[in-house]
Order: C-alpha cells, then sequence, then structure tokens
C-alpha cells in the first residue's frame, strides 16, 4: 500500500516547455487535489476532483490543465511553462467527495519545479 | 484579508514546555478544522482535526475550536525537539481546505 505517489520528484524545465505531472494513490479514494506550495504563502489549491470524470478549479487554476485518467490517478499538465510556476507541487487525495466537509486529504511526497 | 491567518513565527521553546499555535479564519460557515505537520523538504501529515466548538485531545496535542471567535488552536504538551516543524492550519469552508501559510515551531533541546 504506497498512499499517493507522484512523479517526478524533481523537474527542471525552461521557459515554454510543456510537462505532465503524475499522481496516482491505491487507497480507493474518490477525490483528489492538486496543490502549490510557495515560500511564505502555504497551500493553494490548483484543481481538484470530487469524483471520476469530473475536475474544478481551484485558487490558482491559470496556467494549468488536469485530467483525471481513471479513479486512481490524476494529472496536472503544464503547457508552456513560466517561472512564476516554479514551485513544490503536492497531490493529495480523500475518501469522500466534494461534499463530504470531515475527509481527511492525504498528500503525496510532492514535486519540486524549476523553471529557468 | 487572507482566509486562514498563521503567524509565520518562528515559535520557540524550551524542551518539555508546551508550545501554543493559533489559527484564525475568515469564512463564518466553515465547518471542519485540520491540523498538519510538515517537516523541512517533507508533505504535510495530518495531526488533529476538529469539528465542534471545544476541545479535543490526542496524546500530547490538544486542537481548541472556537467558532464564535473564529479561532482554533493547537497545543502541544511536553514538547520535544522531535516537533520542530511547520504547523499548518486548513479549514474546510465547504469546498475544499484552505491553508493557512503555516508557523514554524522549534523546540530547543
Amino acid at each position: 500500500n504506497a498512499g499517493v505517489t507522484q512523479t517526478p520528484k524533481f523537474q527542471v524545465l525552461k521557459t515554454g516547455q510543456s510537462m505532465t505531472l503524475q499522481c496516482a494513490q491505491d487507497m480507493n479514494h474518490n477525490s483528489m487535489y492538486w496543490y502549490r506550495q510557495d515560500p511564505g504563502m502555504g497551500l493553494r489549491l490548483i484543481y481538484y476532483s470530487a469524483s471520476e470524470g469530473t475536475t474544478d478549479k481551484g485558487e490558482v487554476p491559470n496556467g494549468y490543465n488536469v485530467s483525471r485518467l481513471n479513479k486512481r490517478e490524476f494529472s496536472l499538465r503544464l503547457e508552456s511553462a513560466a517561472p512564476s510556476q516554479t514551485s513544490v507541487y503536492f497531490c493529495a487525495s480523500s475518501y469522500g467527495t466534494s461534499g463530504d466537509l470531515q475527509e481527511t486529504q492525504y498528500f503525496g511526497p510532492g514535486t519540486r519545479l524549476l523553471v529557468l | 484579508q487572507k482566509e486562514v491567518e498563521q503567524n509565520s513565527g518562528p515559535l520557540s521553546v524550551p524542551e518539555g514546555a508546551i508550545a501554543s499555535l493559533n489559527c484564525t479564519y475568515s469564512d463564518r460557515g466553515s465547518q471542519s478544522f485540520f491540523w498538519y505537520r510538515q517537516y523541512s523538504g517533507k508533505s504535510p501529515e495530518l495531526i488533529m482535526s476538529i469539528y465542534s466548538n471545544g476541545d479535543k485531545e490526542d496524546g500530547r496535542f490538544t486542537a481548541q475550536l472556537n467558532k464564535a471567535s473564529q479561532y482554533v488552536s493547537l497545543l502541544i504538551r511536553d514538547s520535544q525537539p522531535s516537533d520542530s516543524a511547520t504547523y499548518l492550519c486548513a479549514v474546510n469552508p465547504g469546498r475544499a481546505l484552505t491553508f493557512g501559510s503555516g508557523t514554524r515551531l522549534q523546540v530547543q533541546p
């Protein structure tokens, strides 16, 4: 039981390049989330998926797209990377759907992205 | 005004003392509250959750919630050097978690 896994662990991109961050969970969770964490700003929600086949924007969705490939996998794509997207990206999952307010979120180990 | 506010710290306490971490939130409709611990370079891990007014204890940790004052706190008793980390307060106002920027705790041996 690996929990939430993310690949890659670290990536360097040049401005304008594209890439996809992968996330998978093996806990049979319904909801999955993508956050970015910048120094002094805490975690900010980019996109989330309350169930397979649905996605919704979070606080900072501009410059990103997501795909809920199946119940296990939720990917985050940067179509044209910018230096402002340099950050640590965390994927998380929870059992409930978006209406369940008491659900605990479990986090993956993170992807450190540097955009030059 | 940020939705979830925390003092960034660092909060420095001696080993064995009580560490008190505070958090205020702006959305009165929030119904669930969480404390996460994050070691440097690691991902957040859940310590406590609290949903109703009052205190909730789990080992050395006590979470306190006052919805009227829109205030959540975390007390760590008998603080240990291994408690040194950043503590993130998270609030669920109805859709997804909103995080504070975290308080860095340093426990001095």
